[in-house]
Formats: C-alpha cells, sequence, structure tokens
C-alpha cells in the first residue's frame, strides 16, 4: 500500500524542455507539498495546497507551475528546464494545515537536467 | 523564521556502539520539532516528533531524543546502532509559511555504521 506515490522514479532531459512531475497520495490528507532536494541534500519547500487552494509559494522561478486536480493529487510542470533544476523533488502530504501534522513524503523523483 | 542547526555533517560510528545526532533550534515561544531519516535513494520516513508534554520522545527503529529548552537542543541517540541505520538524518522545525506550514530543514548528518 503505497501511501504518497510518484512518476516518474528519474527523469533525464535536455535543457529547454518541459517536464512534469505527478504526485497522488492515498492517504485522504488535504494538504499536499512539493520540496526540491539540492546536490548536497538541502531540502526546501517550494509549493503546498490545501485542498486544491494554494497556500504556500515560495520564491521559486515561474517556471514551475504546481496544479492539484483534486485532494489527492498534486502535478509539478517546469518549463525551459534548466541545468539549476536538477534535484530530487519530493512530494508530501499532511491531513491538514496545522503546525503539528507529520508530513508523509513519496520516494521522490531524480530529475536530470543534460 | 525558526530554523535548526545540525552541528555534524558525517557522524562515522562502529556496529552496536551508540551514537547522538545534534540539533539545536531558533528560540521560540513555541517550537515543533521533527526527526526524519533519508535512507539511500528513498524518501522521508518519520523517526519522531516533539509536539509538548514530555521532553524525552521516543520513536521507531529504537531512537530517541530529548527536548532541552535551556540548551535550545532536540538531539537524537540511540544505544546501539546497526549497519542498517547508515543514512541522512534531518532535524526539521515546523513553521508558518504563507497561509500554511512547513518544515525547515537542517542540512543533514550522514550517518556511517561500519563493521
Amino acid at each position: 500500500d503505497t501511501a504518497v506515490s510518484q512518476t516518474p522514479k528519474y527523469l533525464v532531459t535536455q535543457m529547454g524542455n518541459d517536464k512534469s512531475i505527478k504526485c497522488e497520495q492515498n492517504l485522504g490528507h488535504d494538504t499536499m507539498y512539493w520540496y526540491k532536494q539540492d546536490s548536497k541534500k538541502f531540502l526546501k519547500i517550494m509549493f503546498s495546497y490545501n485542498n486544491k487552494e494554494l497556500i504556500i509559494n515560495e520564491t521559486v522561478p515561474n517556471r514551475f507551475s504546481p496544479k492539484s486536480p483534486d485532494k489527492a493529487h498534486l502535478n509539478l510542470h517546469i518549463n525551459s528546464l534548466e541545468l539549476g533544476d536538477s534535484a530530487v523533488y519530493f512530494c508530501a502530504s499532511s491531513q491538514m494545515v496545522a503546525v503539528t501534522d507529520t508530513q508523509y513524503f513519496g520516494p521522490g523523483t531524480r530529475l536530470t537536467v543534460l | 523564521a525558526q530554523s535548526v542547526t545540525q552541528l555534524d555533517s558525517q557522524v562515522p560510528v562502529f556496529e552496536e556502539a551508540p551514537v547522538e545526532l545534534r540539533c539545536n533550534y531558533s528560540s521560540s515561544v513555541s517550537v515543533y520539532l521533527f526527526w526524519y531519516v533519508q535512507y539511500p535513494n528513498q524518501g522521508l520516513q518519520l523517526l519522531l516528533k516533539y509536539l509538548s508534554g514530555s521532553t524525552l520522545v521516543k520513536g521507531i527503529n529504537g531512537f530517541e531524543a530529548e527536548f532541552n529548552k535551556s540548551q535550545t537542543s532536540f538531539h537524537l541517540r540511540k544505544p546501539s546502532v546497526h549497519i542498517s541505520d547508515t543514512a541522512e538524518y534531518f532535524c526539521a522545525v515546523s513553521e508558518a509559511l504563507n497561509s500554511g506550514y512547513a518544515l525547515n530543514f537542517g542540512k543533514g548528518t550522514s550517518l556511517l555504521v561500519t563493521p
């Protein structure tokens, strides 16, 4: 029973291309997140949605556009990929918007831009 | 903004030895702290969290952490490590951001357990 799943697991692409990463959670949670882990393993929040509404939008280039078609899905579309976008992208979910809530992470998508 | 500092980037330890991974947080009235583990090429898994109450928090896989308000620390400990504990360990604080809450992570500590 995969709680938070992401596709694809690996993504290799050329600079300038557009790509999407998909995330699904079967935990019945209301809140979902995208985090970026760079080559030094530093993790940083990018976006968060609560019940399809964007509630966190950090200083991310507007080439990154999240979309939440329903509260179980959160996708990340990246336009005009750059070398610096190479990273591992993690999706996470939590039951609600609460400072105390545990976030459950997916397995990650390793994006390599050549 | 709240933050955490992980004082050691790498901790080598022999199997069956005790280990302590250090984490200090920026002082705040209320603070909610988490430890996550990332095994090689996997996602993050919650080890334990401190929200309130008892300052000694027990987690999975034999790990525990102690919340120390006077020293603003939340160190992770295990009395006897296994090879399988080799992983990256992240301390994090939950903080308000825009209209929600997000985890603000430390830079991670790489635990390497050798025979």
